[in-house]
């Protein structure tokens, strides 16, 4: 089976500091790694992933996340917060033999202070 | 592009009642489409993953009489809440993925459902 913890269901920043989204995972076999955003009252767009190659993902916005085997984590960063950052980030898992299902964290909902 | 449309975006209903939400792939065609539940505050829940032109899968719990899933083509599934009761009322999201398990998953903007 696979699972996702995402550490710390809200984070607050400042305008302009570093965004830190930490984001764990369980699986078995190769991972597929995710990360989307969700305005209020909206669907989610795709952030980034990973699936092979790489371990350095850019993504939009400014997003970049790593996959850490070792750590079995897939940590989302951005250097400089904006307003506009401030959102509901879900990370999420899947594999090619589980259909590519996603398995979603619980969401870390971002503030940003000005 | 990858642009995943939901009909409607908001439906309020009375008890008893079915309702029928759709899920367009706009310039894709989409060989699985996947449907979500949010519940306020929370994360998203699988509900069932459905191909097109075969019977969904619904995951464990969700009951298929009740949300019965159609993918009659490669750009549209449905899902119709029947019989719907008050704590059906929910956020429901589709998603739709154009190639194989390695493929992205575009989410559509979701339907905000009201039983009363």
């Amino acid at each position: 089976a696979q699972s996702v913890t995402q550490l710390g269901s809200h984070v607050s920043v400042s305008e302009g500091a570093l965004v830190l989204l930490r984001c764990n995972y369980s699986s078995s076999v190769p991972p597929y790694l995710f990360w989307y955003v969700q305005y209020p009252n909206q669907g989610l767009q795709l952030l980034l992933k990973y699936t092979t190659g790489a371990t350095l993902v850019k993504g939009i916005n400014g997003f970049e996340a790593e996959f850490k085997k070792s750590e079995t984590s897939f940590h989302l960063t951005k250097p400089s917060a904006h307003m506009s950052d401030a959102a509901e980030y879900f990370c999420a898992v899947s594999s090619y033999n589980q259909g590519g299902k996603l398995i979603f964290g619980q969401g870390t909902e971002l503030s940003v202070k000005p | 592009g990858a642009v995943v449309s939901q009909h409607p975006s908001r439906v309020i209903c009375k008890s008893g009642t079915s309702v029928k939400i759709e899920c367009r792939s706009l310039d894709f065609q989409a060989t699985t489409m996947f449907w979500y539940r949010q519940f306020p505050k929370q994360s998203l829940m699988l509900m069932a993953t459905s191909n097109e032109g075969s019977k969904a899968t619904y995951e464990q719990g969700v009951e298929k009489d009740k949300f019965l899933i159609n993918h009659a083509s490669l750009t549209l599934s449905t899902l119709t809440v029947t019989s719907a009761h008050p704590e059906d009322s929910s956020f429901y999201i589709c998603s739709a993925r154009p190639g194989g398990p390695q493929e992205t998953q575009y989410f559509g903007p979701g339907t905000r459902l009201l039983v009363l």
